[in-house]
């Protein structure tokens, strides 16, 4: 099946702790985007990457990291410096690597500090 | 960077009722995309529709690019429409992918 996984599902994480989420993708898509959701909002870009070894902050990096070592990868993690961690994770790819390609989504995680 | 604003932010339907949704952003725009969140959070793909009318089934799709605007059209609505529709546009640039705030609807039997 082609598509985009994320995973956990489900990820709960003690204060001071970094967690890393997965996601991985087999569409052949360049472009990859992390976004956060907060109850009741919308989405708002983490990170992106139009090529392997290559990616740019978006609209709230801060307290987050990616790497971008294989086209298929493209993992967040949430560092001890993100001050509000508990929200709703999604990740995206599109094609090409401009982005003006229809964009697909992960399932998502949901992170929780407990 | 580009602002996208989606109205109304809530809508409540009768079951059978038809609605429209409506997408506006601030700039020019290489695509504009569609999408309806389920309850469990997974952003559907409803229309990629950059310029022109699109249908599929109850649902159907306008942008009018030069006006810089999109319509969501939901006829004779069902229980399972419930949920959020968002809008999302790439930039010139093509490297950013921008969501409006979202509508959400609940559809009532």
């Amino acid at each position: 099946d082609g598509g985009i996984t994320q995973s956990p599902k489900y990820l709960f994480r003690k204060e001071g702790q970094n967690v890393t989420l997965s996601c991985e993708q087999n569409l052949n898509h360049d472009a990859m985007y992390w976004y956060r959701q907060d109850p009741g909002q919308g989405l708002r870009l983490i990170y992106y990457s139009q090529i392997v070894n290559d990616f740019q902050k978006g609209d709230i990096a801060e307290g987050y990291s990616v790497s971008r070592e294989k086209k298929e990868s493209f993992p967040l993690t949430v560092t001890s410096a993100q001050k509000n961690p508990t929200a709703f994770y999604l990740c995206a790819s599109s094609t090409p690597r401009t982005g003006e390609g229809e964009a697909f989504f992960g399932q998502g995680t949901r992170l929780t500090v407990v | 960077g580009i602002q996208v604003e989606q109205s109304p932010p809530d809508l409540i339907l009768q079951e059978g009722a038809n609605s429209t949704l409506r997408c506006n952003f601030s700039d020019s725009v290489n695509n504009l995309q569609w999408f309806h969140q389920n309850p469990w959070g997974q952003l559907i793909n409803l229309f990629y529709i950059p310029s022109g009318t699109k249908q599929n089934g109850r649902l159907s799709a306008t942008t009018v690019a030069t006006e810089r605007y999109s319509l969501l059209y939901i006829s004779s609505s069902q229980t399972t429409d419930s949920g959020v529709y968002f809008c999302a546009v790439h930039n010139n640039a093509g490297n950013m992918l921008t969501f409006g705030g979202g509508t959400r609807l609940m559809v009532k039997p």
